[in-house]
């Protein structure tokens, strides 16, 4: 199975800063991996898809790219309801597997 | 509204058996590709199983820690996918999601996400 490799864990950040989260997977991935922001007690939710893909409805704050082995997650300025866990999952090869997520706190 | 509602969670025994249900609103089932997904408490997300759509025969894949025990399977009827669980064990705890990839140009892409059914097994 594919290891996907998330860092950092955690960090703390504050309201207009610039984040940044990687993925790294334990063998080439092409561009099949996606990003998904889950609340306590919510669903996640589908922020990024193909690698770089925005979808529809999520603000142009977040962004992704990369492609192969490694990812990253970038949120160009932090917003209050950005404070989450952020997941990657990768679709390349079955079985789907997600990181082990970055927690974004108030800083 | 398009949605996707599971239920059947609850308390189970160890080596019992749990059927979860996920019907939709909004949306035609059989049209998609449907997975499971499920977060033990306080742990992250863990794909468990896909089940492919119409069109694909409802193939299905299942994670290395669930085949064998668990199947998952449609009912076109009902709109609804089911994810039979048998065999259960303590590690088998947690929310359980049923999810739509909303397959783009070959891309996974869980865009539509159930509210979560818990299962938590334990004597």
């Amino acid at each position: 199975a594919t290891q996907m490799t998330q860092s950092p864990s955690s960090l703390s950040a504050s309201v207009g800063d610039r984040v940044t989260i990687t993925c790294r997977a334990s063998q080439g991935i092409r561009n099949d991996l996606g990003w998904y922001q889950q609340k306590p007690g919510k669903a996640p939710k589908l922020l990024i898809y193909a690698a770089s893909t925005l979808q529809s409805g999520v603000p142009s704050r977040f962004s992704g790219s990369g492609s192969g082995t490694d990812f990253t997650l970038t949120i160009s300025s932090l917003q209050p309801e950005d404070f989450a866990t952020y997941y990657c999952l990768q679709d390349d090869n079955y079985p789907l597997t997600f990181g082990g997520g970055t927690k974004v706190a108030i800083k | 509204e398009v949605q996707l509602v599971e239920s059947g969670g609850g308390l189970v025994q160890p080596g019992g058996s749990l059927r979860l249900s996920c019907t939709a609103s909004g949306i035609t089932l059989s049209d998609h590709y449907i997975d499971w997904v499920r977060q033990a408490p306080e742990k992250g997300l863990e794909w468990i199983g896909r089940s492919r759509n119409q069109a694909r025969k409802y193939s299905t894949e299942y994670a290395a820690s669930v085949k064998g025990r668990f199947t998952i399977s449609r009912d076109d009827s009902e709109n609804s996918v089911y994810l039979q669980m048998n065999s259960l064990k303590d590690d088998d705890t947690a929310v359980y999601y049923c999810t739509r990839d909303q397959g783009v140009r070959g891309s996974t892409a869980f865009d539509l996400w159930g509210q979560g059914t818990l299962v938590t097994v334990s004597s």
